[in-house]
C-alpha cells in the first residue's frame, strides 16, 4: 500500500529564508509524487510533480522538489520565503501511469513572518 | 488551465435533511471525479471515485448510502449527503481527472464546499 510521511505539522520561516518541506513516501510501486498547496477555505492547486523524467522538478512560485529513491523522499523546497508563501502544503502519491488515486500526507502548515 | 467547480461554496443545514454538493469541470470533460472530504486542520480523505454513467467505487469505511454519488455527464457530478448529522459537518472536496496524451492524467481540485450541520 502506498502512504506519504510528511515530517512536521507547522514549519515557521522568516521572510527571505529558505523554505524545506519534508516528504518521504511508501510505495511497491514507482511513483508518481504531487505537492499542493491549499490556502484557507480553497481547494488544492498543484505546485509540481515527479512523473518518472527529471528529478530534479521544478514548480510555480519559485518552488522545487527532487526526487531521491534512495531515501525514498520528495522534499519540497525554495530559496526565499515570501510572505504569501503561507499556507497548508500537502504530499501526495499516486501509482505511476496515472493520477487515478492520490493518497496525500497530513499536510504541513507554513507560517512566514517578517 | 483546467477549471473545476463546486456548489455551494458553502452550506448550512439542519440535522436530518439532505444537502447536495454539485462539482463541474468547466473546460473539459471528466469521465473520473473524486470526492474527498478534509476536517479541520487534517488531510484529504478520498471519500470516493465518480466514473460517469456507472457507479462510483466508495472507499472503505465511507457509506454509500449516506454519501449518494451521481455523475450523470461528463461534466457534473453530485454528492448528496442524506440525513445529515453534525458529525457530517466537513470540507467537501471534489476534483475531476483531465486525461492527458503527453502529461498522462491530471485532477484539478475544485475550491471546496463547507458544509455545516447544526
Amino acid at each position: 500500500a502506498q502512504s506519504v510521511t510528511q515530517l512536521g505539522s507547522h514549519v515557521s520561516v522568516s521572510e527571505g529564508a529558505l523554505v524545506l518541506l519534508r516528504c518521504n513516501y511508501s510505495s511497491s510501486v514507482p511513483p508518481y509524487l504531487f505537492w499542493y498547496v491549499q490556502y484557507p477555505n480553497q481547494g488544492l492547486q498543484l505546485l509540481l510533480k515527479y512523473t518518472s523524467a527529471a528529478t530534479l522538478v521544478k514548480g510555480i512560485n519559485g518552488f522545487e522538489a527532487e526526487f531521491k529513491k534512495s531515501e525514498t523522499s520528495f522534499h519540497l523546497t525554495k530559496p526565499s520565503a515570501h510572505m504569501s508563501d503561507a499556507a497548508e502544503y500537502f504530499c501526495a502519491v499516486s501509482e505511476s501511469g496515472g493520477y487515478n488515486k492520490l493518497i496525500f500526507g497530513a499536510g504541513t502548515r507554513l507560517a512566514v513572518h517578517p | 488551465g483546467a477549471v473545476v467547480s463546486q456548489h455551494p461554496s458553502r452550506v448550512i443545514c439542519k440535522s436530518g435533511t439532505s444537502v447536495k454538493i454539485e462539482c463541474r469541470s468547466l473546460d473539459f470533460q471528466a469521465t473520473t471525479m473524486f470526492w474527498y472530504r478534509q476536517f479541520p486542520k487534517q488531510s484529504l480523505m478520498l471519500m470516493a471515485t465518480s466514473n460517469e454513467g456507472s457507479k462510483a467505487t466508495y472507499e472503505q469505511g465511507v457509506e454509500k448510502d449516506k454519501f449518494l454519488i451521481n455523475h450523470a455527464s461528463l461534466t457534473l457530478s453530485t454528492l448528496t449527503v442524506t440525513s445529515a448529522h453534525p458529525e457530517d459537518s466537513s470540507f467537501y472536496i471534489c476534483s475531476a481527472l483531465l486525461a492527458g496524451a503527453l502529461t498522462g492524467n491530471e485532477q484539478f481540485f475544485g475550491p471546496g464546499t463547507r458544509l455545516t450541520v447544526l
